[in-house]
């Protein structure tokens, strides 16, 4: 069966440190990818999506980005994180149309 | 562009009544509406969608219902149990659900189930 890990699960980081998030996809082939974002009180919202291997499109102008640089392994990073960038981050996969299993998320503190 | 409401924030019923949860979308080329139910600590599933084409649409003991006209859709739940429990999302997005389709999801509703 398929299932999705991502990690780390909670993350404190200073302002203007650096980010890495890692998502990776197990028992499927050429995943659609995405990253989403939750902040409290909302809900998800799109931050980037890949159809394949270093093929990445950008939904919301931010500090952020991603890269797939194996077929199942998504990553979203920052230079230098802002106090803005707070917030539950989740991992999505899908095979055909729109994500159906998302991972259990990392939530992300910049204090 | 696109926004989705949705209501109520919160639910909280006894075991075995019914709940319904309702959104509203303003996009009229939505055409895809799936509904999420996120646990405790876990990432959002995908629960139950419809097109555009149905107006109803049945799983077992959960339900989505669709009217274009009035734009807006819901999810039923019916003999509710415990762990029904969590927070539930609706989310629109045109182009049928394909991959590349932007969703808009609302802000979520906590359903509590009383036993």
């Amino acid at each position: 069966s398929q299932t999705i890990h991502q990690w780390p699960a909670t993350l404190v980081q200073p302002v203007g440190s650096p980010l890495s998030l890692e998502c990776t996809v197990e028992g499927t082939s050429n995943p659609n990818l995405y990253w989403y974002r939750q902040a409290a009180g909302r809900g998800l919202q799109l931050l980037f999506y890949s159809v394949g291997i270093g093929q990445i499109s950008s939904e919301v102008p931010q500090n952020l980005s991603a890269s797939r640089p194996q077929d199942r392994q998504f990553i979203l990073s920052s230079k230098k994180l802002l106090l803005s960038d707070s917030g539950f981050y989740l991992c999505a996969w899908s095979v055909l149309g729109t994500p159906s299993n998302f991972g259990s998320g990392t939530r992300l503190t910049v204090v | 562009g696109e926004n989705v409401e949705q209501h109520p924030s919160t639910l909280s019923v006894q075991e075995g009544d019914s709940a319904v949860i309702k959104c509203t979308y303003s996009d009229s080329a939505s055409n895809y509406f799936p509904w999420y139910k996120q646990e405790l600590g876990k990432g959002p599933q995908l629960i139950i969608d419809i097109r555009s084409n149905v107006g109803e649409k049945k799983d077992q003991r959960i339900a989505v219902t669709l009217n274009k006209t009035a734009k807006h859709f819901s999810l039923h739940i019916t003999e509710t149990q415990p762990e029904d429990s969590a927070v539930y999302f609706c989310a629109a997005s045109t182009g049928y659900g394909g991959a590349t389709n932007k969703l808009i999801f609302g802000t979520g509703t906590l359903l509590a189930v009383q036993p």
